[in-house]
C-alpha cells in the first residue's frame, strides 16, 4: 500500500450536475477524513469517519454533500446540484487510532464547476 | 470550535538564513500541533509535530516550540535551502479534529 489514493484527480462539471469522489485510505488506518482546500487557504474540515461510522460533520457540509464509508474501507463524497462555489480541491486523509493526529493526505480531487 | 491564526502569509528569506512561522490557537483543550508542508500541486505532508506535554522538539534543521500558556506555537527552519520553498500549514487538534491555519508561503531567495 503506497498511501492514500483519490479518484478522479480532476473533474470538470456543469452547474447543477452531481459529482462523486472516491478515497482509498491506507489499509491499516481506520480513521478517514475529508477536507476542502481553496486557493490560498488551508484545508477546511468537512467530515470524519472512524471505521464505517461518520462521527463528525462540519457546518460547511451542506445538505447537498453526503459522505459514506459503507464497509469501513474506501469512502465516497458526493456533491449534488453542484454550484460554482463548490470549485475546490477535495482532500482525503487517513490516520490510525494510535497516532490519530498524524494525517496522511491523498493527492486530492480537483473540482471545477462551470 | 478551534480557531488557528498563522503569520506571516508570505515569508521571503535568503538561502542559508533562518525562517520562523508563528501560529496561535484558541481552544485550550487542544493537545496536538502538527506542521504540514505543501509543495505546489502536491498533497500536504507532515514534517514535524508537538504534543502539549512538550515545549520544544527538533528534527535536523526544523524545530517547533509550544507555549501552552500563551496558546502559540512556532516553526523554525535553519540554514534554509531552495527545496524548503513551499506553503507551510500549522494545525491544532481539539475534540473535533484538526483545524488548519491559512498557510505561509515560504520563498527561499538564491
Amino acid at each position: 500500500d503506497t498511501g492514500v489514493s483519490q479518484d478522479p484527480r480532476h473533474k470538470i462539471t456543469k452547474r447543477g450536475q452531481n459529482v462523486t469522489f472516491r478515497c482509498d485510505p491506507i489499509s491499516e488506518h481506520n480513521r478517514l477524513y475529508w477536507y476542502r482546500q481553496t486557493l490560498g487557504q488551508g484545508p477546511e474540515f468537512l467530515t470524519y469517519f472512524q471505521n464505517e461510522a461518520q462521527l463528525e460533520k462540519s457546518r460547511l457540509l451542506s445538505d447537498r454533500f453526503s459522505a459514506e464509508r459503507p464497509k469501513g474501507s474506501f469512502s465516497t463524497l458526493e456533491i449534488q446540484r453542484t454550484e460554482q462555489g463548490d470549485s475546490a480541491m477535495y482532500l482525503c486523509a487517513s490516520s490510525s487510532d494510535r497516532r490519530a493526529g498524524e494525517l496522511f493526505f491523498g493527492e486530492g480531487s480537483r473540482l471545477t464547476v462551470l | 470550535g478551534e480557531n488557528v491564526e498563522q503569520h506571516p502569509s508570505t515569508l521571503s528569506v535568503q538561502e542559508g538564513d533562518s525562517a520562523v512561522i508563528k501560529c496561535t490557537y484558541s481552544d485550550s483543550a487542544s493537545n496536538y500541533f502538527p506542521w504540514y508542508k505543501q509543495e505546489l500541486g502536491k498533497r500536504p505532508q507532515l514534517i514535524i509535530d508537538i504534543r502539549s506535554n512538550v515545549g520544544e522538539k527538533k528534527d535536523q534543521r526544523i524545530a517547533v516550540t509550544l507555549n501552552k500558556t500563551a496558546k502559540h506555537f512556532s516553526l523554525h527552519i535553519t540554514e534554509t535551502q531552495p527545496e524548503d520553498s513551499a506553503v507551510y500549514f500549522c494545525a491544532a487538534r481539539d475534540a473535533d479534529g484538526l483545524t488548519f491555519g491559512k498557510g505561509t508561503h515560504l520563498i527561499i531567495q538564491p
